[in-house]
């Protein structure tokens, strides 16, 4: 089955710092793999999708994604954090049908002034 | 373009009774699936709708039902109510094809008593 694990339930940065979101996955085949961001009392809202095609991808906000197979491994990063950047971020993989995610359980991202 | 809404946005019943949530997808997405989210669980996926047909189905007991109507709106439903259901419910629509996008609503947050 295919799963996923996020590294950190709470991140605290400053802002203007590095953001690192760690994620690895599980999975018997290529996986098609996503980062998504919530909000306070929001839905969910994707950030990026990883579907083979390239390696390195880049999602909105200034956030982008590597996808290492040797790693198994697909962790979210931002060069310089912003104070609306504060959110839960979810790490999701496609499961086995292709029509669900399996989440992470999600990493509160905290920015500091 | 109108997102994906859902009703109502929030609301409280007592254990025992059954409720209704509904969800209305982005118009010309076919596929509607639900996701429950509590804080120790975290995003757990229920069951997926294409065109009618329940194409996925997490592993939730047989008190958890949806359907879904000829112009793709869905609603769940959850019979005898445990405090346990306590939790956010999260529709969110595709056009249906494999390892799409998922676009979500905001979420229709329920309070057991």
């Amino acid at each position: 089955a295919q799963s996923v694990t996020q590294l950190g339930s709470h991140v605290s940065v400053s802002e203007g710092a590095l953001v690192l979101l760690r994620c690895n996955y599980s999975s018997s085949v290529p996986p098609y793999l996503f980062w998504y961001v919530q909000y306070p009392n929001q839905g969910l809202q994707l950030l990026l999708k990883y579907t083979s095609a390239a390696t390195l991808v880049k999602g909105i906000n200034g956030f982008e994604a590597e996808f290492k197979k040797s790693e198994t491994s697909f962790h979210l990063t931002k060069p310089s954090a912003h104070m609306s950047d504060a959110a839960e971020y979810f790490c999701a993989v496609s499961d086995d049908s292709g029509y669900a995610l399996n989440f992470g359980k999600g990493t509160s991202l905290l920015v500091t002034p | 373009k109108a997102g994906v809404t859902q009703t109502p946005r929030y609301l409280i019943k007592t254990r025992g009774q059954q409720v209704t949530l509904s969800c209305s997808p982005i118009s010309g997405h076919r596929s509607v699936s639900w996701y429950q989210q509590t804080p120790g669980q975290g995003l757990q996926f229920l069951f997926e709708y294409f065109s009618e047909t329940q194409r996925n189905k997490g592993n939730f007991p047989g008190r958890f039902s949806g359907r879904q109507f000829s112009n793709s709106r869905s609603e769940m439903n959850v019979s005898t109510l445990e405090l346990g259901d306590s939790a956010l419910y999260l529709c969110a629509s595709s056009p249906g094809l494999v390892a799409g996008e998922l676009f979500f609503g905001e979420g229709s947050r329920l309070t057991v008593l």
